[in-house]
This record gives structure tokens, sequence and C-alpha cells, in this order.
């Protein structure tokens, strides 16, 4: 695609509830990475893909998070059990190879009651 | 991984040149410095990224001392529109580092 494309934008849900939020990458990109940002902070890293395989996961806080790529393209995260700090935005990268500059989408607003 | 320090905020007008100056002490040999900037909802953009000296491209130049301890992003004749966060990071390339966006640099460009 032409851009970093992440759906819902914003997703409004009850404490003890599944989320999954979804990035499509730019599609020639082999690595997609998902950031956490709270407001007024930098993006935190949660965990990134290389293609389908995914060699770090040490920036997921729980393991209520977990994260796929099972084809290698779009990628999607879930959250189980949210909890209201939780509650952040959630921003997916791509770029051609590890280490390359990073293209982001706009981001899915998560928001915990 | 290498820390960095850098302002946590800036004012400037229209017009001058604004330099922002990250520190990494830490950084290691294969180490690249980039920033990003990030405006108000908005995920953050690459600008530019450098390993010594000095790189330029249309919108900024990195000005990287010898030891590679400290860099500084000069942005030239800022406008309203540079209003927005800048982070340094610093990393060696490889996937899964130089992901440690930090609180950045807010600055703010008046009229």
């Amino acid at each position: 695609g032409a851009g970093v494309s992440q759906s819902p934008r914003y997703k409004v849900t009850k404490r003890g509830q599944d989320v999954t939020l979804r990035c499509d990458p730019i599609s020639s990109h082999a690595t997609l990475y998902w950031y956490q940002q709270a407001l007024g902070q930098g993006p935190e890293f949660l965990t990134y893909f290389n293609y389908e395989a995914q060699p770090d996961k040490s920036g997921l806080p729980s393991d209520r998070f977990s994260a796929e790529r099972p084809e290698g393209s779009i990628s999607t995260l879930t959250i189980q059990r949210t909890e209201q700090r939780d509650s952040a935005m959630y921003r997916c990268a791509s770029s051609l190879a590890g280490g390359d500059e990073q293209y982001f989408g706009p981001g899915t607003r998560l928001t915990v009651t | 991984l290498a820390k960095t320090t850098q302002p946590i905020s800036m004012d400037s007008y229209e017009g001058q040149e604004v330099n922002i100056t990250c520190s990494h002490n830490n950084i290691a040999t294969n180490d690249y410095i980039t920033w990003y900037q990030q405006f108000p909802s908005q995920g953050p953009r690459f600008i530019i990224q450098g390993y010594k000296t000095k790189v330029t491209n249309e919108v900024a130049s990195l000005f990287i001392p010898a030891d590679r301890k400290s860099s500084t992003l000069s942005l030239p004749r800022v406008s309203l529109s540079d209003t927005a966060v800048y982070y340094c990071l610093v990393g060696d390339g490889k996937a899964g580092t130089a992901l440690i966006f930090g609180k950045g640099t807010t600055l703010s460009v008046s009229s």
C-alpha cells in the first residue's frame, strides 16, 4: 500500500475485554514494529517482526499482550483482559529492513473504561 | 543500548536557525544516530541519520563531533509548521535496536 494503515483508529472497550488491533504495513517492507505511546511520552517499543518471525518480544508489558504476523504482511496486536492502564495510542511502523527508516501508521487510540 | 539526553523543550521564532543537541555518552562503535519528528496526533517521521561528521538533506543537517558522544540537529530558518517533538535515537541499525525514543524535545516556533 501507499503507507502504513492501522485499524481501528479508535477503540473504546470495557475493562476485562479482549481487543485486537490491526496493522497493514507498506507492502515491500520486511520489518514491522509495534509501539505503545502514552500522552506526552515518546513511543515505547513493544515487539517487532522480520517477515513472520518475531525475534524480540521484550517490550511487551505482560503476557496479556501478544502479536502475530502469520504471513509476513499484516500484523495484529491482541490485548487480553484489558486494564485501564492499557489505555494509550498503539502505533505500528514498518521498514524495508531492520534498522532502516521506519514509516509509522496513524495509530489506534485505545481507551479502556 | 546507549541512553540519550536532550532538552525537554525549546522556543524559537520564525526564520531562525534551531539547533537541538543530544548527548549519548555511551554510544557504541556500530551505533548510528537517527532523528525523528512527531507532530501532534501523528506518528513519528524520519528526519535524518548519520554516523560521523556532517550529514545534510533537504530538511536538516546533523553534526556529529569526532568522539560521537553528542550530536546536533540543525533546522535552518524554521517556520510555524516546524513546531513538533524531535527525538534523538541511537542504535546499531539492526532490527530491534534504535528503538528508544525517550521524551524528545518539544520545539515551539512563534511568529
